[in-house]
């Protein structure tokens, strides 16, 4: 069964650090999401992509986060300069279509530790 | 705004007995809505979800889902739980027809004894 792959599974880094967190979604999907979930709160939404753009993001997805489908397969979430509040879950999602009816298929996730 | 609530935190039941996880929600217009499981380390699996038609949705691992509008409910049931059913369970929500993201509630962790 397809499904979506994050990597890695664990991240450390320091503060004031750029990571990359890195996703490959299902492969004839053609709508792509983060979300993330603090420790102990809810999934919250982050941003959708589509056609090589933002679709939309939440007020979380400022200026420190970008997101980028670099070539044909991969989907990253970049945090130029992490901080300690960061530190969460990170869910990479996507979907074929991109309805209120359509559920999304998500990864295994990435945990981001902020130090 | 649209919000899910799951009200429990966690719910315990003996294999073989019926499990119902909560879930109520809030939004104006028509809710789609939608369970979510996650195994550990594994992602959050689509169950489920309700768009329109029959209230009483079916979907994987032999779970069920019951819409309720006048409860503002979407109760996931499973008439007879299994050890492996333990997992952690996300109801989550979408509300207006252009808004894409899906809302989640806390989870609830459920622990079937055998």
């Amino acid at each position: 069964e397809p499904e979506v792959t994050q990597t890695p599974s664990h991240q450390v880094t320091q503060m004031g650090q750029e990571v990359i967190l890195r996703c490959v979604p299902i492969s004839n999907h053609l709508y792509f999401y983060w979300y993330r979930q603090i420790l102990g709160q809810k999934v919250e939404f982050l941003v959708s992509f589509y056609n090589n753009e933002i679709s939309e993001k939440s007020e979380i997805f400022d200026d420190q986060f970008s997101v980028e489908r670099p070539d044909g397969s991969n989907f990253t979430l970049k945090i130029r300069s992490t901080k300690l509040e960061d530190s969460a879950m990170y869910f990479c999602a996507s979907s074929f279509e991109q309805g209120v009816r359509t559920e999304a298929f998500f990864g295994q996730g990435t945990r981001l530790t902020v130090v | 705004a649209q919000s899910v609530a799951q009200p429990e935190d966690q719910v315990n039941v003996a294999e073989g007995n019926p499990l119902t996880v909560k879930c109520t929600y809030s939004v104006s217009g028509n809710p789609y809505l939608f369970w979510y499981v996650q195994y550990p380390n594994r992602g959050l699996q689509f169950l489920l979800k309700y768009i329109t038609g029959d209230n009483l949705v079916k979907g994987s691992y032999g779970f069920e889902a019951e819409f309720n509008k006048s409860q503002t409910s979407f109760h996931l049931k499973k008439p007879s739980a299994l050890v492996s059913d333990s997992a952690l369970y996300f109801c989550a929500v979408r509300g207006r027809s252009n808004d894409y993201k899906l809302s989640f509630g806390a989870g609830t962790t459920v622990t079937v004894r055998a």
